[in-house]
Protein backbone atom coordinates (compact mmCIF):
# COMPACT_ATOMS: atom_id res chain seq x y z
CA UNK A 1 0.00 0.00 0.00
CA UNK A 2 1.37 3.61 -0.15
CA UNK A 3 2.26 5.25 2.33
CA UNK A 4 4.48 8.92 3.16
CA UNK A 5 6.09 8.71 6.31
CA UNK A 6 7.91 11.76 8.33
CA UNK A 7 8.99 10.32 11.28
CA UNK A 8 9.84 13.83 13.29
CA UNK A 9 6.40 14.69 14.82
CA UNK A 10 8.08 18.21 15.88
CA UNK A 11 11.47 19.67 15.19
CA UNK A 12 13.07 22.23 16.74
CA UNK A 13 15.72 24.43 15.47
CA UNK A 14 17.99 27.73 16.42
CA UNK A 15 17.12 30.94 14.38
CA UNK A 16 19.99 31.36 11.60
CA UNK A 17 20.56 27.02 11.80
CA UNK A 18 20.16 24.79 9.10
CA UNK A 19 16.91 22.69 8.99
CA UNK A 20 16.43 18.91 6.79
CA UNK A 21 12.58 17.46 7.29
CA UNK A 22 12.55 13.95 6.83
CA UNK A 23 10.20 12.17 4.51
CA UNK A 24 9.63 8.67 2.85
CA UNK A 25 7.12 6.93 1.12
CA UNK A 26 6.11 3.74 -0.24
CA UNK A 27 5.24 3.85 -3.32
CA UNK A 28 5.78 0.76 -6.58
CA UNK A 29 7.23 3.35 -9.28
CA UNK A 30 8.36 6.98 -9.25
CA UNK A 31 5.61 9.30 -7.89
CA UNK A 32 4.56 13.39 -7.72
CA UNK A 33 6.00 14.63 -4.46
CA UNK A 34 5.03 17.44 -2.65
CA UNK A 35 6.09 19.72 0.56
CA UNK A 36 3.12 21.87 1.67
CA UNK A 37 3.32 23.98 4.53
CA UNK A 38 0.59 25.15 6.84
CA UNK A 39 0.93 27.99 9.25
CA UNK A 40 -1.18 27.99 12.18
CA UNK A 41 -5.05 28.37 11.59
CA UNK A 42 -4.57 28.30 7.81
CA UNK A 43 -4.60 26.64 4.36
CA UNK A 44 -1.67 24.47 2.76
CA UNK A 45 0.89 26.67 0.63
CA UNK A 46 2.73 24.66 -1.86
CA UNK A 47 6.71 24.91 -1.35
CA UNK A 48 8.12 22.80 -4.08
CA UNK A 49 7.25 19.78 -6.06
CA UNK A 50 8.93 16.54 -8.04
CA UNK A 51 7.30 15.41 -11.18
CA UNK A 52 10.51 14.55 -13.17
CA UNK A 53 13.73 15.40 -14.04
CA UNK A 54 16.55 16.73 -11.56
CA UNK A 55 16.05 15.20 -8.46
CA UNK A 56 17.08 18.92 -6.42
CA UNK A 57 14.36 20.90 -6.75
CA UNK A 58 14.24 24.23 -5.71
CA UNK A 59 10.93 25.93 -4.04
CA UNK A 60 9.83 29.36 -2.79
CA UNK A 61 11.18 30.95 0.56
CA UNK A 62 14.47 29.36 0.48
CA UNK A 63 13.19 25.40 0.79
CA UNK A 64 14.94 22.86 -1.60
CA UNK A 65 14.10 19.10 -1.51
CA UNK A 66 15.79 16.44 -3.04
CA UNK A 67 14.59 13.26 -4.16
CA UNK A 68 16.45 9.86 -3.86
CA UNK A 69 15.16 7.16 -5.45
CA UNK A 70 17.15 4.72 -3.52
CA UNK A 71 16.18 6.00 -0.29
CA UNK A 72 12.87 6.52 -1.37
CA UNK A 73 13.12 9.75 0.38
CA UNK A 74 11.98 13.04 -0.39
CA UNK A 75 13.51 15.23 2.39
CA UNK A 76 13.06 18.81 2.30
CA UNK A 77 15.79 21.39 3.50
CA UNK A 78 16.84 25.12 4.02
CA UNK A 79 19.94 26.35 4.87
CA UNK A 80 19.21 29.19 7.09
CA UNK A 81 15.18 29.08 8.97
CA UNK A 82 14.00 32.28 10.08
CA UNK A 83 11.20 32.74 12.92
CA UNK A 84 9.06 33.22 9.86
CA UNK A 85 9.25 29.32 9.52
CA UNK A 86 7.93 28.32 12.28
CA UNK A 87 5.18 26.36 10.94
CA UNK A 88 3.98 22.70 10.20
CA UNK A 89 5.27 21.06 7.20
CA UNK A 90 4.08 18.16 5.50
CA UNK A 91 5.07 15.48 2.84
CA UNK A 92 2.61 14.31 0.01
CA UNK A 93 2.56 12.00 -2.74
CA UNK A 94 0.73 11.81 -5.97
CA UNK A 95 -0.02 8.63 -7.89
CA UNK A 96 0.57 9.36 -11.21
CA UNK A 97 -1.81 6.61 -12.51
CA UNK A 98 -4.47 8.76 -10.65
CA UNK A 99 -6.79 10.24 -12.85
CA UNK A 100 -8.35 11.68 -9.66
CA UNK A 101 -5.34 13.30 -8.63
CA UNK A 102 -5.80 12.04 -4.95
CA UNK A 103 -2.70 12.84 -2.11
CA UNK A 104 -1.31 10.55 0.37
CA UNK A 105 -0.03 12.38 3.32
CA UNK A 106 2.51 12.38 5.76
CA UNK A 107 1.57 12.87 9.46
CA UNK A 108 3.43 16.06 9.33
CA UNK A 109 6.22 17.50 11.45
CA UNK A 110 5.72 20.88 13.62
CA UNK A 111 8.91 22.95 13.07
CA UNK A 112 9.83 25.30 15.97
CA UNK A 113 12.22 28.27 15.98
CA UNK A 114 14.32 28.84 19.42
CA UNK A 115 15.33 32.62 19.43
CA UNK B 1 -0.75 30.01 -9.60
CA UNK B 2 -4.26 29.44 -9.60
CA UNK B 3 -6.42 30.51 -6.30
CA UNK B 4 -9.08 28.64 -4.24
CA UNK B 5 -11.27 30.23 -1.97
CA UNK B 6 -13.36 29.29 1.15
CA UNK B 7 -16.24 30.77 2.82
CA UNK B 8 -16.68 31.42 5.77
CA UNK B 9 -12.88 31.15 7.37
CA UNK B 10 -14.52 30.84 10.99
CA UNK B 11 -18.45 29.63 11.43
CA UNK B 12 -19.81 29.20 15.17
CA UNK B 13 -23.19 27.62 15.48
CA UNK B 14 -25.67 25.26 17.47
CA UNK B 15 -25.90 21.83 18.16
CA UNK B 16 -28.19 20.71 15.57
CA UNK B 17 -28.16 23.29 12.66
CA UNK B 18 -26.62 22.90 9.34
CA UNK B 19 -23.72 24.86 8.00
CA UNK B 20 -22.64 25.22 4.28
CA UNK B 21 -19.29 25.79 3.40
CA UNK B 22 -18.74 26.89 0.24
CA UNK B 23 -15.32 26.15 -2.17
CA UNK B 24 -14.68 28.43 -5.13
CA UNK B 25 -12.04 28.27 -8.02
CA UNK B 26 -11.50 31.62 -8.65
CA UNK B 27 -9.58 32.01 -11.56
CA UNK B 28 -9.68 28.01 -13.40
CA UNK B 29 -12.68 25.05 -13.35
CA UNK B 30 -12.63 22.11 -11.82
CA UNK B 31 -14.38 19.42 -12.52
CA UNK B 32 -12.96 17.38 -9.43
CA UNK B 33 -12.39 19.30 -5.57
CA UNK B 34 -11.76 18.06 -2.65
CA UNK B 35 -12.71 17.72 0.69
CA UNK B 36 -10.56 17.29 3.76
CA UNK B 37 -10.97 17.52 7.65
CA UNK B 38 -8.13 18.09 9.83
CA UNK B 39 -7.92 17.21 13.68
CA UNK B 40 -5.37 19.26 15.69
CA UNK B 41 -2.16 18.70 15.58
CA UNK B 42 -3.22 15.81 13.21
CA UNK B 43 -2.92 15.38 9.19
CA UNK B 44 -5.48 16.17 6.74
CA UNK B 45 -8.20 13.37 6.24
CA UNK B 46 -9.92 12.93 2.74
CA UNK B 47 -13.57 12.97 3.38
CA UNK B 48 -14.85 13.27 -0.40
CA UNK B 49 -14.28 13.94 -3.69
CA UNK B 50 -16.82 16.13 -5.39
CA UNK B 51 -17.16 15.81 -8.80
CA UNK B 52 -18.99 18.09 -11.01
CA UNK B 53 -22.47 17.27 -11.97
CA UNK B 54 -22.66 13.63 -10.65
CA UNK B 55 -22.29 12.47 -7.09
CA UNK B 56 -19.22 12.52 -4.46
CA UNK B 57 -17.05 9.90 -3.90
CA UNK B 58 -16.89 9.81 -0.13
CA UNK B 59 -14.61 8.37 1.65
CA UNK B 60 -14.86 4.56 3.97
CA UNK B 61 -15.96 6.34 7.51
CA UNK B 62 -17.42 9.20 5.84
CA UNK B 63 -20.97 9.88 6.61
CA UNK B 64 -22.75 10.43 3.34
CA UNK B 65 -25.96 12.05 5.03
CA UNK B 66 -24.35 14.28 7.54
CA UNK B 67 -21.60 15.77 5.01
CA UNK B 68 -23.69 16.85 2.35
CA UNK B 69 -21.51 17.83 -1.21
CA UNK B 70 -22.87 19.60 -4.18
CA UNK B 71 -20.50 20.28 -6.94
CA UNK B 72 -23.23 22.28 -8.99
CA UNK B 73 -20.65 23.97 -11.69
CA UNK B 74 -17.14 24.07 -12.67
CA UNK B 75 -16.25 26.73 -9.87
CA UNK B 76 -18.21 25.99 -7.14
CA UNK B 77 -18.56 23.15 -4.54
CA UNK B 78 -19.93 23.10 -1.66
CA UNK B 79 -19.92 21.03 2.54
CA UNK B 80 -23.22 20.70 4.33
CA UNK B 81 -22.47 19.61 7.95
CA UNK B 82 -25.96 18.72 8.54
CA UNK B 83 -27.81 18.74 11.97
CA UNK B 84 -24.09 19.21 13.33
CA UNK B 85 -22.69 18.40 16.62
CA UNK B 86 -19.69 19.17 18.43
CA UNK B 87 -17.35 16.78 17.64
CA UNK B 88 -18.02 17.82 14.02
CA UNK B 89 -16.06 20.82 14.86
CA UNK B 90 -12.99 20.98 12.73
CA UNK B 91 -10.85 22.74 10.12
CA UNK B 92 -12.27 21.78 6.95
CA UNK B 93 -10.43 22.29 3.65
CA UNK B 94 -11.13 22.14 0.01
CA UNK B 95 -8.67 21.92 -2.53
CA UNK B 96 -8.80 21.70 -6.69
CA UNK B 97 -6.02 19.54 -8.25
CA UNK B 98 -3.89 21.23 -11.34
CA UNK B 99 -1.57 19.51 -13.30
CA UNK B 100 0.18 16.24 -12.44
CA UNK B 101 -1.68 15.85 -8.73
CA UNK B 102 -1.08 19.13 -7.49
CA UNK B 103 -3.57 20.62 -5.30
CA UNK B 104 -4.70 24.29 -4.56
CA UNK B 105 -5.75 24.22 -1.39
CA UNK B 106 -8.12 27.14 0.09
CA UNK B 107 -7.34 28.93 3.16
CA UNK B 108 -9.91 26.89 5.27
CA UNK B 109 -12.76 26.61 7.30
CA UNK B 110 -12.78 26.65 11.47
CA UNK B 111 -16.05 24.85 12.69
CA UNK B 112 -17.25 25.54 15.87
CA UNK B 113 -20.55 23.80 17.27
CA UNK B 114 -21.25 24.49 20.56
Amino acid sequence: AQSVTQPDIHITVSEGASLELRCNYSYGATPYLFWYVQSPGQGLQLLLKYFSGDTLVQGIKGFEAEFKRSQSSFNLRKPSVHWSDAAEYFCAVGDVMDSNYQLIWGAGTKLIIKP
Amino acid sequence: GAVVSQHPSRVICKSGTSVKIECRSLDFQATTMFWYRQFPKKSLMLMATSNEGSKATYEQGVEKDKFLINHASLTLSTLTVTSAHPEDSSFYICSAPGLAAEQFFGPGTRLTVL
